[in-house]
């Protein structure tokens, strides 16, 4: 089955720099790929996605990029705020389209 | 709009016991996926179901079991419960037949097996 890997599980940044948030996965035939964000306490919510026919998307501070033969993918937030401050999971879709495999989550802190 | 409702939100049951948990999905979302979230293992797909039909289930042994019903309502029950079922269960619910959608999450059921 699909295995997802995610790197760092930790990311310590000062405000207003950026944080990149790496993951791979294991099975070529996977074609969505979306990025949640846990606050502490709430439910995982989706910040951003991209599908396998697309090489980068952005959504404000926010872009994802995606190497389909390198089978990697990475979340990108630029002029981090504390807010910002939560764990982001990775994940992709098997290719039947009715599961996700996360990633082991990054605990991101931005330090005002 | 609701958002995904899950009851009970807090448990507390002792080994050996079973649990329903239950998960009310977004008005018109005909796709539910439970997941098991836990500090060591992260999130783990537990099983999906669609229109009625489990369509995928994750490895887990046969103790975890699941339904949805025809209002796409669906249920979660885990029997023979064990120290180590002790974690948060996230149900979500999808417009889509097929993944590329938002997937919307519930608050999750968090259980403690003692």
């Amino acid at each position: 089955g699909e295995n997802v890997e995610q790197h760092p599980s930790t990311l310590s940044v000062q405000e207003g720099d950026s944080a990149v948030i790496k993951c791979t996965y294991s099975d070529s035939a996977s074609n969505y790929f979306p990025w949640y964000k846990q606050e502490l306490g709430k439910r995982p919510q989706l910040i951003i996605d991209i599908r396998s026919n697309v090489g980068e998307k952005k959504d404000q501070r926010i872009a994802v990029t995606l190497n389909k033969t390198a089978k990697h993918f990475s979340l990108h937030i630029t002029e981090t705020q504390p807010e910002d401050s939560a764990v982001y999971f990775c994940a992709a879709s098997n290719p039947a389209g009715n599961m996700l495999t996360f990633g082991g989550g990054t605990r991101l802190m931005v330090k005002p | 709009k609701a958002g995904v409702t899950q009851t009970p939100r807090y448990l507390i049951k002792t080994r050996g016991q079973q649990v329903t948990l239950s998960c009310s999905p977004i008005s018109g979302h005909r796709s539910v996926s439970w997941y098991q979230q836990t500090p060591g293992q992260g999130l783990q797909f537990l099983f999906e179901y669609f229109s009625e039909t489990q369509r995928n289930k994750g490895n887990f042994p046969g103790r975890f079991s699941g339904r949805q019903f025809s209002n796409s309502r669906s249920e979660m029950n885990v029997s023979t419960l064990e120290l180590g079922d002790s974690a948060l269960y996230l149900c979500a619910s999808s417009l889509n037949k097929f993944l590329g959608g938002e997937l919307f999450f519930g608050e999750g059921s968090r259980l403690t097996v003692l």
